[in-house]
């Protein structure tokens, strides 16, 4: 089974508008972290945001936030007022097992978000 | 600047040749990492390592190889048994705490002819 899931392959958004990045994971461990990462075409991994499955609050950095819902196993990225420097490929990654020693990243497949003038 | 250096941004090989890239990180991180990029698709483990001295492979280890001789490198090569070394290869570090974010250098496209 996948141990994230993107359903969105492809996003197109107006300029200014908000968006809403899927995200769904599956895991078993009670203690693991999840991350949201931009990658532009460049080819570099961005780090964006990081949310604990024991933190309370949901994430929130600057024009990015992370929608936590530990019951529905989904962890959805909002970004508001898209800029056109937004369009770039979003990857969701987890790590199971939050100690010392295992900081092994698991990723999606990703969506490409196209922001439109 | 701290960061992650990896060189060159661009590599063409010939079948069964072994090739290295390199991976070095001033971020004074005691963990490291390669992952494999292949179009269309998220990141794959392939090594990763947590001291000098050390490392343990990651979901897709068989045909390549790593050393840590030195907190700041992390060379990958890639040996003419892995079947299909075409990818983009990225090489990320972080510190050991939980919830640490690892952080990615510019990666190397390696191409094999």
């Amino acid at each position: 089974a996948q141990k994230i899931t993107q359903t969105q392959p492809g996003m197109f958004v107006q300029e200014k508008e908000a968006v809403t990045l899927d995200c769904t994971y599956d895991t078993s461990d009670p203690s693991y972290g999840l991350f949201w990462y931009k990658q532009p075409s460049s080819g570099e991994m961005i780090f964006l945001i990081y949310q604990g499955s024991y933190d309370q609050q949901n994430a929130t950095e600057g024009r990015y936030s992370l929608n936590f819902q530990k019951a529905r196993k989904s962890a959805n990225l909002v970004i508001s007022a898209s800029q056109l420097g937004d369009s770039a490929m979003y990857f969701c990654a987890m790590r199971e097992g939050l100690y010392f020693g295992n900081e092994k990243l698991t990723f999606g497949t990703g969506t490409r978000l196209t922001i439109i003038p | 600047d701290g960061g992650i250096t990896q060189s060159p941004k661009y590599l063409f090989r010939k079948e069964g040749q072994n090739v290295t890239l390199s991976c070095e990180q001033n971020l004074n991180h005691d963990a490291m990492y390669w992952y494999r990029q292949d179009p269309g698709q998220g990141l794959r483990l392939i090594y990763y390592s947590q001291i000098v001295n050390d490392f343990q492979k990651g979901d897709i280890a068989e045909g390549y190889s790593v050393s840590r001789e030195k907190k700041e490198s992390f060379p990958l090569t890639v040996t003419s048994a892995q079947k299909n070394p075409t990818a983009f290869y990225l090489c990320a570090s972080s510190r050991k705490r939980t919830g640490n974010e690892q952080y990615f250098g510019p990666g190397t496209r390696l191409t094999v002819t």
